[in-house]
């Protein structure tokens, strides 16, 4: 079955640290880029991060660059985002998404996502 | 950064109506823009990509266009399982942004 799935979520203080897994399944993983997406309760998508299938582009937006790191290991299958210094407005459930594309390169059309899995910053 | 401005942000409508669906680009992008859609609790599913190409699996409903900066998504007669809240994406350059959605319920 092709699928998705996220873990690793849970509460954290602010100043702290999580590590996001998305272990990927039903698809050739090494040739797909991929994404995490988050949703804020109650609010709209926020793109987070993108990865080349080879590992070799990265991409973030302003407002997690220098705290948060994606990566992969092709030989597990799995997708990770290391998350640090941790915020308030860090609140949200994190997607994990792949690419449309099958040649390993960001279109940045997200045709697969996982359920999600929630990360909640608070004291 | 491109905005995506979609109207409107709330949308009644019934089973069997034609409804449509604007997004707004800040600037040009080149019919790189994708629709999704989100229903309570659930991730949100590719419909459509490249302004106007249906994703495989997806309904022949469903239906995108595009003119200049402004994108639409019609939904030629509405199912009772298309009430949901829908974005636009673009990818005509980083950072990839969202719309901030469009609700779709049931009059």
């Amino acid at each position: 079955e092709v699928q998705l799935l996220e873990s690793g979520g849970g509460l954290v203080q602010p100043g702290g640290s999580l590590r996001l897994s998305c272990a990927a399944s039903g698809f050739t993983f090494s040739r797909s880029a991929m994404y995490w997406v988050r949703q804020a309760p109650g609010k709209g998508l926020e793109w987070v991060s993108a990865m080349s299938g080879s590992a070799g582009t990265t991409y973030y937006p302003d407002s997690v660059r220098g705290r948060f790191t994606i990566s992969r290991d092709n030989s597990k299958n799995t997708l990770y985002l290391q998350m640090n210094y941790l915020r308030a407005e860090d609140t949200a459930v994190y997607y994990c998404a792949k690419d449309l594309r099958t040649f390993g390169d960001l279109s940045g059309y997200l045709d697969l996502w996982g359920r999600g899995t929630l990360v909640a910053v608070s004291s | 950064d491109i905005q995506l401005t979609q109207s409107p942000s709330f949308l009644s409508a019934s089973v069997g109506d034609r409804v449509t669906i604007t997004c707004r680009a800040s600037q040009g992008i080149n019919n790189y823009l994708a629709w999704y859609q989100q229903k309570p609790g659930k991730a949100p599913q590719l419909l459509i990509f490249a302004a106007s190409t249906l994703q495989t699996g997806v309904p022949s409903r469903f239906s995108g266009s595009a003119s200049g900066t402004e994108f639409t998504l019609t939904i030629s007669s509405l199912q009772p399982e298309d009430f949901a809240t829908y974005y636009c994406q673009q990818l005509k350059s980083y950072p990839i942004t969202f719309g901030q959605g469009t609700r779709l319920e049931i009059k």
